[in-house]
């Protein structure tokens, strides 16, 4: 249990265009799902905060208009990088919040490597 | 504002043997989790184990356990008969416990990096 998948697991974009990045839990419903950033060799990064049905609350620092996130389901957040540049080329990772065994606990998924040329 | 500190950036361990990776947490929260995520070379974050900070028993999960020293506000974690299958970067992470209803957000120390060699 508590699986959460992210598709595409890799993606190639020119400079300008976006790219959406989806984050769902596949065997249990996630009111709140996290979105990370991850740079080579480092922790975690925190972008920002995704609830369903309302919108995302962002981390300091992070733009709102350029990472769009959508939790539209209690299965499925999407994360659309707009008008991507180099720079942001990165690892994101999504997670999925759960409640098992009165824990609450974060499920993460596989993560999405990003490259804009 | 809460702080996560893993002091070993590297640490080896010989299949088969023991290894102890050290955190710290600084917080004036009083009811909150702990956890340890396992990072392999596949980049999937995996939770290894998990600690609800009321509760005094330490953790355990199959070979690895916790020590969790919630005065000294230290974590750590312990991987009993290590196999070439653990190595990879470990992330301790503190988690507010949140109202119900709303989460919170994890806190990550910067990580160790475990290679366990033949």
């Amino acid at each position: 249990g508590a699986v959460v998948s992210q598709h595409p697991s890799r993606v190639i974009c020119k400079s300008g265009t976006s790219v959406k990045i989806e984050c769902r839990s596949l065997d249990f419903q996630a009111t709140t799902m996290f979105w990370y950033r991850q740079f080579p060799k480092k922790s975690l990064m925190l972008m920002a905060t995704s609830n369903e049905g309302s919108k995302a609350t962002y981390e300091q620092g992070v733009e709102k208009d350029k990472f769009l996130i959508n939790h539209a389901s209690l299965t499925l957040s999407t994360l659309t990088v707009t008008s991507a540049h180099p720079e942001d080329s990165s690892f994101y990772i999504c997670s999925a919040r759960g409640t098992f065994d009165l824990v609450e606990t974060q499920y993460f998924g596989p993560g999405t490597r990003l490259l804009v040329l | 504002a809460q702080t996560v500190t893993q002091s070993q950036p590297e640490m080896s361990v010989q299949e088969a043997e023991t290894v102890t990776l050290s955190c710290t947490y600084d917080t004036s929260e009083n009811n909150y989790y702990l956890f340890w995520y396992k990072q392999p070379p596949s980049r999937q974050m995996i939770l290894v184990i998990r600690q609800e900070a009321y509760k005094q028993q330490n953790a355990t999960e199959n070979r690895f356990s916790v020590n969790f020293q919630k005065a000294a506000k230290s974590f750590s974690l312990k991987i009993s008969d290590s196999q070439l299958g653990d190595t990879a970067m470990y992330f301790c992470a503190f988690m507010k416990r949140g109202r119900t209803g709303t989460a919170s957000k994890l806190t990550f120390g910067t990580g160790t990096r475990l290679q366990v060699t033949l």
